[in-house]
């Protein structure tokens, strides 16, 4: 079945650690993005990418980096220098990268204290 | 940065009443597109359409979409205790190539049995 596999579900982090969340695709989608989703919030853009080895920063990427070495691979690093990292983080992948509908995962819900 | 503004925010209805969600945007749009998502888990995607179309239908699903005012609305047929979820609207601007998808805050709808 294709989808999308973001792993861990849950994730339990001390603050001034970095954390990576993983997202994996094998619907051989172009475009892959992350997105925060905060307790009764819409989605918020962290990072998108449109291509292999390119990204562009969404509205909020301050505190996240990202890495796209591989076609179905998206993994989202948060640093220690996000305020507010606790949160539902989703990530999403569409055939192009211009306004087709998105797949997602089930989100990786991280908790920081 | 928001584009889309669900109301209502929360909508309460017995099985087999219809429940309408509107959506307004700010700026032009390529498309608009509903997703749903049930508790703790990845948005689905249920319809697009298109700037130049009036109206989609989709199974018990219809989306509306009129440009002169920035709205959109779906309404749900017939309703069953499994629509129970949220549902959003994500917009796709016409300015710029970057296709990416704005979400807006979303409508809580709860379909008692």
């Amino acid at each position: 079945d294709g989808g999308i596999t973001q792993s861990p579900k849950y994730l339990f982090r001390k603050e001034g650690q970095n954390v990576t969340l993983s997202c994996e695709q094998n619907l051989n989608h172009d475009a892959m993005y992350w997105y925060r989703q905060d307790p009764g919030q819409g989605l918020r853009l962290i990072y998108y990418s449109q291509i292999v080895n390119d990204f562009q920063k969404g509205d909020i990427a301050e505190g996240y980096s990202v890495s796209r070495e591989k076609k179905e691979s998206f993994p989202l690093t948060v640093t220690s220098a996000q305020k507010n990292p606790t949160a539902f983080y989703l990530c999403a992948s569409s055939l192009s990268p211009y306004g087709s509908p998105l797949h997602f995962g089930n989100g990786t819900r991280l908790t920081v204290t | 940065s928001q584009q889309g503004e669900e109301d209502p925010q929360a909508l309460s209805i017995q099985e087999g009443e219809n429940a309408t969600m509107n959506c307004s945007y700010k700026t032009s749009i390529n498309n608009l597109q509903w997703y749903r998502q049930n508790s703790g888990r990845g948005l689905v995607h249920l319809i697009l359409i298109r700037s130049n179309e009036r109206e989609k239908h989709s199974g018990r699903l219809r989306v509306t979409l009129d440009t002169s005012k920035k709205s959109s609305s779906l309404l749900i047929t017939a309703s069953r205790a499994a629509d129970t979820a949220s549902y959003f609207c994500a917009t796709v601007a016409n300015s710029g190539n970057t296709g990416k998808l704005i979400f807006g805050q979303g409508t809580t709808l709860q379909v008692k049995p």
